[in-house]
């Protein structure tokens, strides 16, 4: 069974463009998040999408955005990119949304950005 | 606000000795617990997690975690180290009863032979 794929693993940007990030869950999981992971803050949420839908978002701005397909992938896109965007992101899967259900999410291997 | 304190950034230990990371949680309603390892280069995985049902939790890997109500803690221990257990350890709440989890700072285990 595939895990949680994300592409692509690597990127480097100039500060100003967009990027757009994308993840393709589990097979048959329908709940995606997405994370971004710097020595400076950590690991903080992004957003968590299920069945199409934002359920929760994070304490980014407004450069940053998602959404979720009908076949649960998900993308994120990050407009006029800045240094401090430079990160590891995350993105999650998992059957239903995992708290209330008591699953656990799988964590992809992440897409490190670098902005330049 | 929920949130998550883990103590010591770095822990070492010598191969076939007791692990403990500690982390303790502050939380207005039952919490749900997670503890998360990170390899090198790689995303996180689940080790395992605190959903209500026993107050000793096992996970994979021969590492277990006991939820103290009274303490606000939730240490992650195993009883002996094995070079494989070098990584970065993650204690994370969820907020409130959504799928948001907040994460700890991180714990580097190190293992010496």
């Amino acid at each position: 069974k595939a895990g949680v794929t994300q592409t692509p693993r690597y990127l480097i940007k100039t500060r100003g463009q967009q990027v757009t990030l994308s993840c393709s869950p589990i097979s048959g999981h329908r709940s995606v998040s997405w994370y971004q992971q710097t020595p400076g803050q950590g690991l903080q949420f992004l957003f968590e999408y299920f069945s199409e839908t934002q359920r929760n978002k994070g304490n980014f701005p407004g450069r940053f955005s998602g959404r979720q397909f009908s076949n649960s992938r998900s993308e994120m896109n990050v407009s006029t990119l800045e240094l401090g965007d430079s990160a590891l992101y995350l993105c999650a899967s998992s059957p239903e949304p995992a708290v209330s259900q008591n699953y656990g999410y799988t964590f992809g291997s992440g897409t490190r950005l670098t902005v330049v | 606000a929920q949130s998550v304190t883990q103590l010591g950034s770095h822990v070492s230990v010598s191969e076939g000795a007791l692990v403990l990371l500690r982390c303790n949680y502050s939380s207005s309603v039952p919490p749900y617990l997670f503890w998360y390892v990170q390899y090198p280069n790689q995303g996180l995985q689940l080790l395992l997690k605190y959903t209500s049902a026993a107050t000793l939790v096992k996970g994979i890997n021969g590492f277990e975690a006991e939820f103290k109500k009274s303490e606000t803690s939730f240490h992650l221990t195993k009883p002996s180290a094995h070079m494989s257990d070098a990584a970065e350890y993650f204690c994370a709440v969820s907020e409130g009863n959504t799928d948001k989890l907040i994460f700890g700072t991180g714990t580097r285990l190190q293992v010496f032979p």
